[in-house]
C-alpha cells in the first residue's frame, strides 16, 4: 500500500517566486493537513481539507492558499516567498473517525529552501 | 493559550538503556494525545494515541502515559537501540469548535534523543 506521498522532495527557489507542493493522501482518506517545521521547532499547523473544503486554518499569511482536489490530492500555494519560509513542509492524510482528525499519516515531506 | 511543552530538549543515552521523555500541555478541551517518532528530513510516525480515558498505552519497546489530572504525559522508551535516534513530538488534539471544522492538533517542539553505542 503506497502512504502518503508529496511532490517535489526538494525545492529552491529565490525571494519574491511562487511555489506549488503537491500532496497526495492514502486511499480512501478523505482528509488532508499541511503543515510547515522549521529546523528544530515542531510542526505549525496551516492547513486541513476534508472533503474538498477548508475545515482549519493555522496563523499564516494570506500568501499561503491551499485545495483539495476531487481525488482528495492536495496543492499548497505559496507566494512571494520570503527567506522565512524556507522549511519542511509536511502533509497528513486521516480518515476522521470519533477521534477529532483520526490518526494522522504524514509524508516524507518538501524540503523548501529561499535563497 | 493551548500549548504543549516537551522536556528534555535533547537526550544522549547509551545503547541499552531505558529513558523517558516529557510533556505537559495546557490544551483544553482536549479529546487525545499522541507521541510520534520523526527521523530526520523524514515526516513522523505515530507511535502512541491515548483518549484521556486511557492511562498507559504501549507499542513495542515504547509506552506512554498520561496523566489528565495533571495534564502531563510521557513516553518511555526501554532498551534502547541505536535506530532509536530521532526527535520525539508530544501532540495534542482539540476538539472541533462547532460543525465547519475537525479541531486541530497542537504539537510540541519535540525532544531529540540520541543513542550512542
Amino acid at each position: 500500500d503506497a502512504g502518503v506521498t508529496q511532490s517535489p522532495t526538494h525545492l529552491i527557489k529565490t525571494r519574491g517566486q511562487q511555489v506549488t507542493l503537491r500532496c497526495s493522501p492514502i486511499s480512501g482518506h478523505k482528509s488532508v493537513s499541511w503543515y510547515q517545521q522549521v529546523l528544530g521547532q515542531g510542526p505549525q499547523f496551516i492547513f486541513q481539507y476534508y472533503e474538498k473544503e477548508e475545515r482549519g486554518r493555522g496563523n499564516f499569511p494570506d500568501r499561503f492558499s491551499a485545495r483539495q482536489f476531487p481525488n482528495y490530492s492536495s496543492e499548497l500555494n505559496v507566494n512571494a516567498l520570503l527567506l522565512g519560509d524556507s522549511a519542511l513542509y509536511l502533509c497528513a492524510s486521516s480518515f476522521p473517525s470519533g477521534l477529532s482528525y483520526g490518526e494522522q499519516f504524514f509524508g516524507p515531506g518538501t524540503r523548501l529552501t529561499v535563497l | 493559550k493551548n500549548q504543549v511543552e516537551q522536556s528534555p530538549q535533547s537526550l544522549i543515552i547509551l545503547e541499552g538503556k531505558n529513558c523517558t521523555l516529557q510533556c505537559n500541555y495546557t490544551v483544553s478541551p482536549f479529546s487525545n494525545l499522541r507521541w510520534y517518532k520523526q527521523d530526520t528530513g523524514r515526516g513522523p510516525v505515530s507511535l502512541t494515541i491515548m483518549t484521556f480515558s486511557e492511562n498507559t498505552k504501549s507499542n513495542g519497546r515504547y509506552t506512554a502515559t498520561l496523566d489528565a489530572d495533571t495534564k502531563q504525559s510521557s513516553l518511555h522508551i526501554t532498551a534502547s537501540q541505536l535506530s532509536d535516534s530521532a526527535s520525539y513530538i508530544c501532540v495534542v488534539s482539540a476538539p472541533p469548535e462547532g460543525s465547519s471544522n475537525t479541531g486541530k492538533l497542537i504539537f510540541g517542539q519535540g525532544t531529540t534523543l540520541q543513542v550512542k553505542p
